[in-house]
């Protein structure tokens, strides 16, 4: 099965930073790639699909990058309501498995 | 709009089973794909498998023999069905829907406890 590894595990930023979330299959998934937040308690929500394509009303400081093996996902200029962890997901082949998450704080 | 309705909070004994539903309203159930994720007490995501709109399923190798999903066309919803139930079980549930296999709508998730 392909692994998804994330890094780092988690960051401290300031609000207005970029910041960067590194994303890296293990064989190449093309651009199958989702990224999800999650704030605590509540459920995941899907950001950014096929690894660069914005989901409809996710605000336009978040962006995607990358295919094959490596991915990114950007927050341009990290707002309070960004805190949370954030998740990739490989969606080309079952098993659709997860990265390990990032959790992001401020 | 979609919606994803789950069944609600579990309490089991370890060796037992739980089926948990999910609802689905607002999209073509027909072809959807439903996922089901789970994710443990300060843990996180875990995929454990795709109930396709074909009536077949793909389970998560580390579930394989102890989970089924089923799919009920006349009430547009899905069932989950974990059984040998142990500790480390205890998690939230989720189901999930959108575009083919991605995850756009989630259900508001279903804790499962299991403890003695």
């Amino acid at each position: 099965d392909i692994q998804m590894t994330q890094s780092p595990s988690s960051l401290s930023a300031s609000v207005g930073d970029r910041v960067s979330i590194t994303c890296r299959a293990s064989q190449d998934i093309s651009n199958y790639l989702a990224w999800f937040q999650q704030k605590p308690g509540k459920v995941p929500q899907l950001l950014i699909y096929a690894a660069s394509t914005l989901q409809s009303g996710v605000p336009s400081r978040f962006s995607g990058s990358g295919s094959g093996t490596d991915f990114t996902l950007t927050i341009s200029s990290l707002q309070p309501e960004d805190v949370a962890t954030y998740y990739c997901q490989k969606y080309d082949n079952a098993p659709l498995t997860f990265g390990g998450g990032t959790r992001v704080e401020i | 709009q979609v919606q994803l309705v789950q069944s609600g909070a579990e309490v089991k004994k370890p060796g037992a089973l739980v089926k948990v539903s999910c609802k689905a309203s607002g999209h073509t159930f027909t072809t959807s794909y439903i996922h089901w994720v789970r994710q443990a007490p300060g843990h996180g995501l875990e995929w454990m498998g795709v109930s396709n709109p074909t009536y077949t399923t793909a389970y998560a190798q580390s579930f394989q023999g102890r989970i089924t999903m089923t799919r009920d066309t006349s009430t547009s919803t899905v069932y989950m069905e974990l059984r040998s139930l142990r500790s480390e079980d205890t998690a939230v549930y989720y189901c999930s829907s959108g575009l083919g296999s991605i995850a756009v709508y989630w259900g508001q998730g279903t804790l499962v406890t299991v403890s003695s």
